[in-house]
């Protein structure tokens, strides 16, 4: 099993410009979640899916941010614009049914908006 | 709402040293309890977890966490720590029944060789 895959591992973009993550999670998992995590307020739930189905979007910070996840095997998570303040390490983790048996996390991706 | 609470930010210790890092969550009904390790630019990593039975749970790399009900704490330890086990420690919660997991602000910890 490849884990959970995220890309690009590293993006650096200018403010204003639109910034596209993206996770492949485990085959399999029917649960699939996006964190944030900066120095300041470390790891942040920002949205949850239970079978491709948007659960919990209370964490994604402003209507800047989007995610969709169109099948078992794909998720996005869309900055458009990105500032400077997005700056952050984005993870990636799947799990199977309710995520009794912990999550498993992608390598991330580290996001710099200049 | 349901936190967790990691004390002593960061640790600094000798090689051989024992470490314990303390662990605390706010919610009173059934919980599964993580801790994670993300080393130095890596992705977390499962270290334990506790679901129910023994609340003394063994995880890889000699790490131990004890789960005391009574007073809502997941202390994870390690007897003799090496140079390798510089990192970030993550503990985490779930409610059960719930999805969603609830990560404390991490323990930053450096073994000194």
């Amino acid at each position: 099993d490849a884990g959970v895959i995220q890309s690009p591992r590293h993006e650096v973009t200018e403010m204003g410009q639109e910034v596209t993550l993206r996770c492949k999670p485990i085959s399999g998992h029917n649960s699939l979640f996006w964190y944030r995590q900066t120095m300041m307020r470390g790891l942040e739930l920002l949205i949850y899916f239970n079978n491709n189905v948007p659960i919990d979007d209370s964490g994604m910070p402003e209507d800047r941010f989007s995610a969709k996840m169109p099948n078992a095997s794909f998720s996005t998570l869309k900055i458009q614009p990105s500032e400077p303040r997005d700056s952050a390490v984005y993870f990636c983790a799947s799990t199977l049914g309710q995520g009794g048996h912990g999550y498993t996390f992608g390598s991330g991706t580290r996001l710099t908006v200049v | 709402a349901q936190s967790v609470s990691q004390h002593n930010h960061h640790v600094i210790l000798s090689e051989a040293a024992s470490l314990e890092l303390g662990c605390n969550y706010s919610y009173g009904g059934t919980v599964n309890l993580f801790w994670y390790v993300q080393y130095p630019g890596q992705h977390l990593q499962l270290l334990l977890k506790y679901f129910s039975g023994d609340p003394l749970v063994k995880g890889i790399k000699g790490f131990e966490a004890e789960f005391i009900k009574s007073k809502f704490s997941f202390n994870l330890r390690k007897p003799s720590v090496q140079w390798s086990d510089t990192a970030e420690y993550f503990c985490a919660v779930r409610i059960y029944g719930n999805n969603r997991l609830a990560f404390g602000k991490g323990n930053q910890v450096v073994v000194i060789p």
